[in-house]
């Protein structure tokens, strides 16, 4: 069976532009969850989607958005991205438990 | 709000010793508990997780942990460390109701020779 899939693995942007970040879920799962891993800052929850609806969202400016797919999977995007945005972005899933499975991430590096 | 803290940001234990990782946590009810490793650059594996029942739980790759109520701990140990082990290591929580993980820092396990 197949884990949580991202990508892709590494993305390298320029300050200002836009980045998308996909993820698809474990078969059957149907909420997805978004982390930003950033050094020193530890892992911080984004989005939380289920049911192609955003369920809750944490402490980050309006230019992290994202959607969820109706076969479950998820994009997000960062919009005017700073500097401070490079991390690596962690997507997990799960299916009405808080048990969550995480995928191998996305490094972006904004330069 | 809950909370977690891992008190220790590196630990290094010598190949073949016991280790013992602590993680406390802040909320009112007992939450949904997990340990989680992470190899550099990597995602997260779950080692194992406490919903309710026996406070020791069993994991994978030889870990365990034990949940004690009045500490608000959940301490994750391994009888005897290999090379391999060397990773980050994050506790986390999820508040009875909720969905999203609330993680501690990390501790950094070395492992030396």
């Amino acid at each position: 069976e197949a884990g949580v899939t991202q990508s892709p693995t590494h993305l390298i942007k320029t300050r200002g532009q836009q980045a998308t970040l996909r993820c698809s879920p474990i078969s059957g799962h149907t909420s997805v969850y978004w982390y930003q891993q950033a050094l020193g800052l530890g892992l911080q929850f984004l989005l939380w989607y289920d049911e192609g609806e955003e369920r809750n969202r944490g402490n980050f400016p309006p230019r992290f958005s994202g959607r969820q797919f109706p076969n479950y999977s998820s994009e997000l995007n960062v919009n005017a991205l700073e500097l401070e945005d490079s991390a690596l972005y962690l997507c997990a899933s799960s299916l009405n438990s808080p048990e969550a499975f995480f995928g191998q991430g996305t490094r972006l590096t904004v330069v | 709000a809950q909370s977690v803290t891992q008190p220790d940001i590196h630990i290094t234990v010598s190949e073949g010793a016991s280790l013992e990782l602590r993680c406390n946590y802040s909320y009112g009810a007992t939450p949904y508990l997990f340990w989680y490793v992470q190899s550099p650059g990597q995602g997260l594996q779950l080692l194992l997780k406490y919903f309710s029942g026996d406070t020791l739980v069993q994991g994978i790759k030889g870990f365990e942990a034990e949940f004690k109520r009045s500490q608000s701990s959940f301490n994750l140990r391994k009888p005897s460390v290999h090379w391999s082990d060397a990773a980050e290591y994050f506790c986390a929580v999820v508040a009875a109701g909720y969905s999203t993980l609330t993680f501690g820092k990390g501790t950094m396990l070395l492992v030396s020779p």
